[in-house]
């Protein structure tokens, strides 16, 4: 079964500071998302990667930074974290373009 | 930008009860997945659907995917309390940007015993 795992479940940061999520796949996936989940929006794509060091900005890339450095890691930054980025943030990877996307269990992540 | 409408946006039924929701994309699909998020918890793959005018069953759970590939639906008969979650779909578009899946908002379906 594909894990991918999410480094922390609930965050809780002050404005301004700079925020890390995790994320880590194991079955090798070339493609991986970060997602934020709010209610009544559903999910909205922040940034993807389809390759080691590689990134597409998504829907709502601004105040977002990501890394992929290796490929089973995907990192997702908040240069200067703000109240409004308070949300679930969610990974997701797949295997190839037209594969189902595995999720992470989440981040809640509140900005104070 | 591909929009993914999704109707309702909230569904309450008694159990026993049939449940439908329905997506509307703006443009075009090359396929359209499907996911169940259960309370608490991350979203996870149903099924996805790749021919115009294709159904497939899943038990009590049918997925339609329109003839002109830019609609789809999720029918359930007779409703558990198990079915409980939000439902989403999600679509790829069929030209350009293409690696992207763009979701609906998702159906709240909520079962009471």
């Amino acid at each position: 079964d594909v894990k991918v795992t999410q480094s922390s479940r609930y965050l809780v940061k002050r404005t301004g500071e700079k925020v890390f999520l995790e994320c880590v796949q194991d079955m090798d996936h070339e493609n991986m998302f970060w997602y934020r989940q709010d209610p009544g929006l559903g999910l909205r794509l922040i940034y993807f990667s389809y390759d080691v060091k590689m990134k597409e900005k998504g829907d709502i890339p601004e105040g977002y930074s990501v890394s992929r450095e290796k490929k089973e890691r995907f990192s997702l930054i908040l240069e200067s974290a703000s109240t409004n980025q308070t949300s679930m943030y969610l990974c997701a990877s797949r295997e190839l373009d037209n594969s189902p996307l595995h999720f992470g269990n989440g981040t809640r992540l509140t900005v104070t | 930008g591909q929009q993914v409408m999704q109707i309702p946006q909230y569904q309450h039924v008694q159990e026993g009860e049939d449940f439908t929701t329905y997506c509307n994309s703006s443009t075009t699909l090359s396929n359209i997945q499907w996911y169940k998020q259960r309370p608490g918890g991350h979203p996870v793959f149903l099924i996805q659907l790749v021919k115009s005018g294709e159904v497939k069953k899943q038990k009590r759970l049918t997925f339609q995917f329109g003839e002109a590939k830019k609609n789809s639906s999720l029918h359930i008969t007779a409703t558990q309390t198990t079915d409980v979650g939000t439902y989403f779909c999600a679509g790829r578009g069929s030209g350009g940007s293409n690696y992207k899946l763009t979701f609906g908002k998702g159906t709240l379906l909520t079962v009471n015993p």
